[in-house]
C-alpha cells in the first residue's frame, strides 16, 4: 500500500480562522487525492477530490495539490464548530490509501 | 445518508460465535469494499469486489469470509474471532475500481461497531 502521512494533531483553531491540514505522500506518480471528513462515531464522508496540480475550491474548502513537492493540503476558511472532526487524506490510485487522519477542533 | 446501509450497527460476540455483517448500496455502483478501522490507525482495506468478483484480499485472516452475491450486496461472515478484531467495520461502494479516476470515489456506510469478548 502506498504511504500517506498526515499530522495526527490535534489541530485547534478559533472560530472564524483558517484551518490548514497537510498530507504528504511517497509515490511521485500519484495523480489524485480525496479528502474525507469523519465525525466522532460516524463513518467517513467525501468532501473534496482533486485530480490536477493547483487549487480547487468548493465553498469554504480549498484543496491544493503540489506534485513537485508531493503534498496535498486542505484549507477550511471561516472555521465553524461544526467543522470539528477528523480529516482523512486518501491517495487515489487503483485503490485508496488513507492517512491516519488529522483531528481538528474549532473553539467557539 | 450516503445510499450505503449496514446492519447490524452494533454487534457483541464471543470468540466461538458465528455472525454476519451485511451491506447494501442503492447507488448503482459496481464496486464494493470492506474496511477495518481501529482506534488511532489508518483505515485498513480488507476486500474489494468489482462486478461481484473479488479483486483484492489484503492478507485478511480466514476467520473473515466475504460474500458478494450481486453488485448491490456484500456480506462479511465472521467466525472464531479474536478480541483484537474488535473495531469499526466499514462498507463502501464506488462506481468502479482499478484506476485513479472519479470512479474510485468511495461512499461509506455507517459501519458496524464490533466487540469480541
Amino acid at each position: 500500500q502506498k504511504e500517506v502521512e498526515q499530522n495526527s494533531g490535534p489541530l485547534s483553531v478559533p472560530e472564524g480562522a483558517i484551518a490548514s491540514l497537510n498530507c504528504t505522500y511517497s509515490d511521485r506518480g500519484s495523480q489524485s487525492f480525496f479528502w474525507y471528513r469523519q465525525y466522532s462515531g460516524k463513518s467517513p464522508e467525501l468532501i473534496m477530490s482533486i485530480y490536477s496540480n493547483g487549487d480547487k475550491e468548493d465553498g469554504r474548502f480549498t484543496a491544493q495539490l503540489n506534485k513537485a513537492s508531493q503534498y496535498v493540503s486542505l484549507l477550511i476558511r471561516d472555521s465553524q464548530p461544526s467543522d470539528s472532526a477528523t480529516y482523512l487524506c486518501a491517495l487515489n490510485d487503483y485503490k485508496l490509501s488513507f492517512g491516519a487522519g488529522t483531528t481538528v477542533t474549532v473553539r467557539a | 445518508e450516503t445510499g450505503v446501509t449496514q446492519t447490524p450497527r452494533h454487534l457483541v460476540m464471543g470468540m466461538t460465535n458465528k455472525k454476519s455483517l451485511k451491506c447494501e448500496q442503492h447507488l448503482g455502483h459496481n464496486a464494493m469494499y470492506w474496511y477495518k478501522q481501529s482506534a488511532k490507525k489508518p483505515l485498513e482495506l480488507m476486500f474489494v469486489y468489482n462486478f461481484k468478483e473479488q479483486t483484492e484480499n489484503n492478507s485478511v485472516p480466514s476467520r473473515f469470509s466475504p460474500e458478494c452475491p450481486n453488485s448491490s450486496h456484500l456480506f462479511l461472515h465472521l467466525h472464531t474471532l479474536q478480541p483484537e478484531d474488535s473495531a469499526l467495520y466499514l462498507c463502501a461502494s464506488s462506481r468502479g475500481s482499478g484506476g485513479p479516476s472519479s470512479y474510485n470515489e468511495q461512499f461509506f456506510g455507517p459501519g458496524t461497531r464490533l466487540t469480541v469478548l
